[in-house]
């Protein structure tokens, strides 16, 4: 059984700019939620996508969007990146959209803003 | 909104001791709450989960206490050990679809 993994683990980009981050989910697990945790804070919910549909989502601004494929893997897009964008972005797989139990996260993806 | 909070943000405990990380949360219509570890670098790491039905659950050298009189969580880690110096955090859920995190508390476990 695989674990969830995203990719890149690390990058920086510039003011302005649009980023794409990758989550493949846990084996077996068709639901996804993306949160960002800024540096010494808990994570906060961006958005659930569950069956290719956003299922829910948080008080984060139009600029934060999301992709799910068929396979259940899903992508976070960012446009117009702000210096506050800067954070660990986190990408957690669930079984069934709703009350997410049996969370599993990954080792998030690490985003600098400069 | 949600309000998750922790009333310590760091504890240091001897090799062995027990721990005691406390978490205290606003909604009382939260039925779901889940503790989770996270190491430098990692994401979070689920521990042991309780829902808002019982007050008591043990897990291997873990026990979570859910008071919901008071609105407040707590997690016990028996016979701490070093590869327990983490941040922990409390999440709870009301039946929607996203967690809602405190702010964690920092645990340093002095050898």
């Amino acid at each position: 059984e695989t674990g969830v993994t995203q990719s890149p683990t690390h990058l920086i980009k510039t003011r302005g700019q649009q980023v794409t981050l990758r989550c493949s989910s846990q084996s077996g697990h068709n639901t996804v939620s993306w949160y960002q945790q800024a540096l010494g804070q808990g994570p906060q919910f961006i958005f659930q996508y569950y069956r290719e549909e956003e299922n829910g989502r948080g008080n984060f601004p139009p600029r934060f969007s999301g992709l799910q494929f068929p396979n259940y893997s899903s992508e976070l897009n960012v446009n117009a990146l702000e210096l506050d964008d800067s954070a660990l972005y986190l990408c957690a797989s669930s079984l069934g959209g709703g009350q997410p139990y049996g969370y599993t996260f990954g080792s998030g993806t690490r985003l600098t803003v400069v | 909104g949600e309000s998750v909070g922790l009333h310590l943000p760091t504890l240091s405990v001897q090799e062995g001791d027990n721990s005691i990380i406390n978490c205290a949360y606003s909604n009382s219509a939260s039925d779901y709450f889940i503790w989770y570890k996270q190491e430098s670098g990692k994401g979070p790491q689920f521990i042991i989960d309780i829902r808002s039905n019982m007050d008591k659950r043990q897990g291997q050298r873990v026990t979570v206490l859910l008071n919901k009189t008071v609105k407040h969580l707590s997690l016990q880690i028996a016979a701490t050990q070093p590869g327990d110096s983490a941040v922990y955090f409390c999440a709870e859920n009301n039946a929607g679809n996203q967690f809602y995190f405190g702010t964690g508390t920092s645990l340093t476990v002095i050898p």
